[in-house]
C-alpha cells in the first residue's frame, strides 16, 4: 500500500499565523492527493483536492501544491474555526490511503 | 442538498458480522463511488472499500476476507457487512461518495455524520 506520511503529526499555532503542512507519499502519485479538515465530532470535510484546486465554499486562504510524492497544505492566516486535524489522502492507487493527520492546535 | 445516513447497530458482539447500511437522500446514486471508510476512536481514517451504482467493487486487500460492500440503487443505499469482528474493529463508521465514473471530479465532497460500532460481549 501506498503510505502517506505527514508532518508535523501536531503543531501549535495562534490566529493570524501562516501555517503550512506537509504530505510525503511512499510512491509516486502524481497530483492525487486531496486534503480534508476534521474537527472534533464530525465527518471530514475536503478543503483540496488533485493536489492543488479549492473545492467549492472553502477560504481561500487554504491552498494546496505539490506533485510527485511531496504535497503541501498552507493556511495563510489561521482562522479561529481552523483548529483541527487535518488529513491528506491519495487515490492514484486502491487501495487509497490517508495520512496520520495533523493537529493545529 | 445531497446527504448520506448510516444506520445499524451500534453493538455488536466479539466473531459476529458487523452489518451497516448508508442511505442516500437528495441525489441519485448513479455515475459514482460510493466508499466505506472508518475511524477508530481518537486514531486515523482507514479506507475499507468502494462500490460502483453498477456493482463493481474493490476492497482494502487487509480487510478483504472479512467485507462484503453492495448495492440497492432502487433504495439509494450501499451496505457495508464485516464478518467476524474483533475489538479492533471498533471505530466510528463513514459512509461517503467517493469519486464520480466519468472523470475528474471532487473527491469525497458527501459524507454521512457516522455512526459508532463498538465490538464488545
Amino acid at each position: 500500500d501506498f503510505q502517506l506520511t505527514q508532518s508535523p503529526s501536531s503543531l501549535s499555532a495562534s490566529v493570524g499565523d501562516r501555517v503550512t503542512l506537509t504530505c510525503r507519499a511512499s510512491q509516486y502519485i502524481s497530483t492525487y492527493l486531496n486534503w480534508f479538515q476534521q474537527k472534533p465530532g464530525k465527518a471530514p470535510k475536503v478543503l483540496i483536492y488533485a493536489a492543488s484546486t479549492l473545492q467549492s465554499g472553502v477560504p481561500s486562504r487554504f491552498s494546496g501544491s505539490g506533485s510527485g510524492t511531496d504535497f503541501s497544505l498552507t493556511i495563510s492566516s489561521l482562522q479561529p474555526e481552523d483548529f483541527a486535524t487535518y488529513y491528506c489522502q491519495q487515490n492514484y492507487i486502491t487501495p487509497w490511503t490517508f495520512g496520520q493527520g495533523t493537529k493545529v492546535e | 442538498q445531497m446527504q448520506l445516513q448510516e444506520s445499524g447497530p451500534g453493538l455488536v458482539k466479539p466473531s459476529e458480522t458487523l452489518s451497516l447500511t448508508c442511505t442516500v437522500s437528495g441525489g441519485s446514486m448513479s455515475n459514482y463511488y460510493w466508499s466505506w471508510i472508518r475511524q477508530p476512536p481518537g486514531k486515523g481514517l482507514e479506507w475499507i472499500g468502494y462500490i460502483f451504482y453498477r456493482g463493481s467493487i474493490n476492497y482494502k486487500p487487509s480487510l478483504k476476507s472479512r467485507v462484503t460492500i453492495s448495492v440497492d440503487t432502487s433504495k439509494n443505499q450501499f451496505s457495508l457487512k464485516l464478518s467476524s469482528v474483533t475489538a479492533a474493529d471498533t471505530a466510528i463508521y463513514y459512509c461517503a461518495r467517493d469519486r464520480p465514473a466519468d472523470g475528474p471530479g471532487v473527491p469525497f465532497d458527501h459524507w454521512g455524520q457516522g455512526t459508532l460500532v463498538t465490538v464488545s460481549s
